[in-house]
């Protein structure tokens, strides 16, 4: 099906712990975004890959986030030693290559909820 | 440095009406300013999209109003629906030069419609 597969939906961790998303894009597109959506609105992009490369990271807190996007494998964005300030929305959303400078949009997974408590 | 600009926060109308919900952006090289609809617990899903070269564009129900010079486009939402009840948020992002896609969002405006 035409869907950004988000999983898991929920994930409660406590401070200090290290949480694991994963994201499946439509097959056949070829980027891949995280964003993270916190106090209900506020969107902010985390990392987009083409295909298994970064494409852009400027987004990344690197010292505690990284992010995959491996060859017949759901991309992953990894959190280590949560922070309260973590908890949100993270949404992956997918797209195709752009051909001709044609955006064709992108299509957002449901998102998982992260809380660290 | 918020690089889009979006308002009212939120919106009530009664069906039938025609709520608009505006949007500035600072960034002269954003050449793609999609809109979004969100639900509850749902992530965003696009609406309608334009790129600077156009004033207007419609679909359906929506139509995006572009001023180029102004910096500045607009969601109107014809014989609103209180199924239209959801969140909308406008973005914006650079896809000339192939260096860049990522979608610079606003803050988002809750449009409720009354039956």
């Amino acid at each position: 099906g035409e869907e950004v597969a988000q999983t898991p939906k929920h994930l409660v961790r406590g401070e200090g712990q290290k949480a694991k998303l994963y994201c499946a894009p439509i097959k056949g597109h070829s980027y891949v975004f995280w964003y993270q959506q916190v106090l209900k609105n506020e969107f902010k992009f985390l990392i987009s890959f083409q295909n298994e490369n970064v494409f852009d990271e400027t987004g990344m807190p690197k010292e505690r986030f990284s992010a995959k996007c491996l060859p017949n494998s759901p991309c992953s964005l990894e959190i280590q030693a949560t922070k309260l300030e973590d908890s949100a929305v993270y949404f992956c959303a997918s797209s195709r290559t752009r051909q001709g400078g044609i955006n064709y949009g992108y299509t957002f997974g449901s998102g998982t909820r992260l809380t660290v408590v | 440095q918020q690089q889009v600009k979006q308002s009212p926060q939120s919106l009530i109308v009664q069906k039938g009406g025609i709520p608009i919900i505006n949007c500035a952006y600072e960034n002269t090289a954003f050449d793609y300013f999609p809109w979004y609809q969100q639900f509850p617990g749902k992530g965003p899903a696009l609406l309608i999209a334009i790129r600077p070269d156009v004033s207007e564009k419609k679909e359906g129900r929506f139509t995006i109003s572009f001023n180029k010079s102004a910096k500045q486009f607009s969601l109107h939402i014809m014989d609103s629906q209180p199924g239209d009840s959801a969140t909308y948020f406008c973005a914006a992002s650079i896809e000339e030069g192939g260096s860049n896609y990522k979608l610079t969002f606003g803050k988002g405006t809750l449009l409720t419609v009354n039956p």
